[in-house]
Parts: structure tokens; C-alpha cells; sequence
């Protein structure tokens, strides 16, 4: 596609729910990132894959996060049983081959946990 | 630990003026740099990259690098009300090809 497409845009949880946040690349793009960027903060990593390899989940807060990307393109985030605390905006970005040049974000999924 | 330090602001610049983020950087090996702008509810959108001491030019902004210093800096000549974003500095730090790490970034108001 154009751009990195993430959907649901918003999601409201009541706590202890899972949710699933979905994440589609730029098409070609090898590297997919996941950030959480909680209101008035700089995004925080929480982990990456090059085609359908995790290489780094040193930044998911919980044993609760988890993440895939089972054929090296579209990605899912998914929270198990979440709290308040997860509240935030999940931002989705993706780049070509090599992960040290620009990085094209997703509008990103607001959570909300209630 | 990865660290890149920005002040939160705001910085308060009038319409035609200079406005100077600033942003240091605590692992001495890294080698790239991204300045990104966020406009309130929307994503970030690159505005400059630099990899090399020195000043890089693109328009009414400026990217200056000081690896001894670990300081890099964007400068916006002009400023325009459009410009009032927050902005993220960006470093991959060492060994390099690594994800990027994000300030919390400065919010900057351009005042007509």
C-alpha cells in the first residue's frame, strides 16, 4: 500500500480484556516496528522484526504483550489482560532493508483501558 | 541505558524567527540521527537526517551534528504558525542498524 496502515484507529477496553492491534508495512518494507508513545512522551520501542523474524522484544513491558508476524508482512500486537496502565497510543512503523534509515509511521491505535 | 534528552518546552518563538531544539545523545558510537515532527494526534513524519559532524541544509531547517559534544540540534529559519509540532530526536544507537530510540520531544509554539 501508500503508507503503514494500522487499524482499529481507536480502541476502548474495559480492563483484563485482550486486544489485537493490526499493522500492514508499506509493501516491500522488511523491517516493522512497534512503539508505544504514551500522551505527552516520545515514543518507546517495544520490538521489531525483520520479514517474519523478531529480532528484539527487549521493549515489551509484560510477559501480557506479545507480537507476530507470521508471513513477513501485516503484524499484530496483542495485549492479554489489559490494565490502565496500557493506555496509549501504539505506533506501527516499517522501513526498507536496513533498520537505521527513515521509518514510516502508521497513524497509530489509541487504547484506552477503562 | 539508551538515553536522548530533549526539553520538553514549550519553546515560544515569533512568526519569522529562529527557533533552536536541541538534543543530546548518552551512547557515544552512534552514527544516525532523525529529526522527526509530530503534529498534536498525528504520527511522526521525518523532517531531517544526519550522519556526519557538520550542518546539514534542507530548506528553512538545519541539522547540526557534534559527536564530541554527543549534541545534535535543528534549526528552523522563518518560522511558520505550521510549524508548531512537537519534535522528536531520533538516534540508532551503537552497533548501529539498531531501532530507534526517541526523546520525549520539545513542543514548539510559533506565535503569529
Amino acid at each position: 500500500g501508500a503508507g503503514v496502515s494500522q487499524s482499529p484507529r481507536y480502541k476502548v477496553a474495559k480492563r483484563g480484556q485482550d486486544v489485537a492491534l493490526r499493522c500492514d508495512p508499506i509493501s516491500g518494507h522488511v523491517s516493522l516496528f512497534w512503539y508505544q508513545q504514551a500522551l505527552g512522551q516520545g515514543p518507546e520501542f517495544l520490538t521489531y522484526f525483520q520479514n517474519e523474524a523478531q529480532l528484539d522484544k527487549s521493549g515489551l513491558p509484560s510477559d501480557r504483550f506479545f507480537a507476530e508476524r507470521p508471513e513477513g508482512s501485516v503484524s499484530t500486537l496483542k495485549i492479554q489482560r489489559t490494565q490502565q496502565e496500557d493506555s496509549a497510543v501504539y505506533l506501527c512503523a516499517s522501513t526498507t532493508d536496513r533498520v537505521d534509515t527513515e521509518a514510516f509511521f502508521g497513524q497509530g491505535t489509541r487504547l484506552t483501558v477503562v | 541505558q539508551k538515553e536522548v534528552e530533549q526539553n520538553s518546552g514549550p519553546l515560544s518563538v515569533p512568526e519569522g524567527a529562529i527557533a533552536s531544539l536541541n538534543c543530546t545523545y548518552s551512547d557515544r558510537g552512534s552514527q544516525s540521527f532523525f529529526w522527526y515532527r509530530q503534529y498534536s494526534g498525528k504520527s511522526p513524519e521525518l523532517i531531517m537526517f544526519i550522519y556526519s559532524n557538520g550542518d546539514k541544509e534542507d530548506g528553512r531547517f538545519t541539522a547540526q551534528l557534534n559527536k564530541a559534544s554527543q549534541y545534535v540540534s535543528l534549526l528552523i529559519r522563518d518560522s511558520q504558525p505550521s510549524d508548531s509540532a512537537t519534535y522528536l530526536c531520533a538516534v540508532n544507537p551503537p552497533p548501529g542498524n539498531t531501532p530507534l530510540v526517541f526523546g520525549k520531544g520539545t513542543r514548539l509554539s510559533v506565535i503569529a
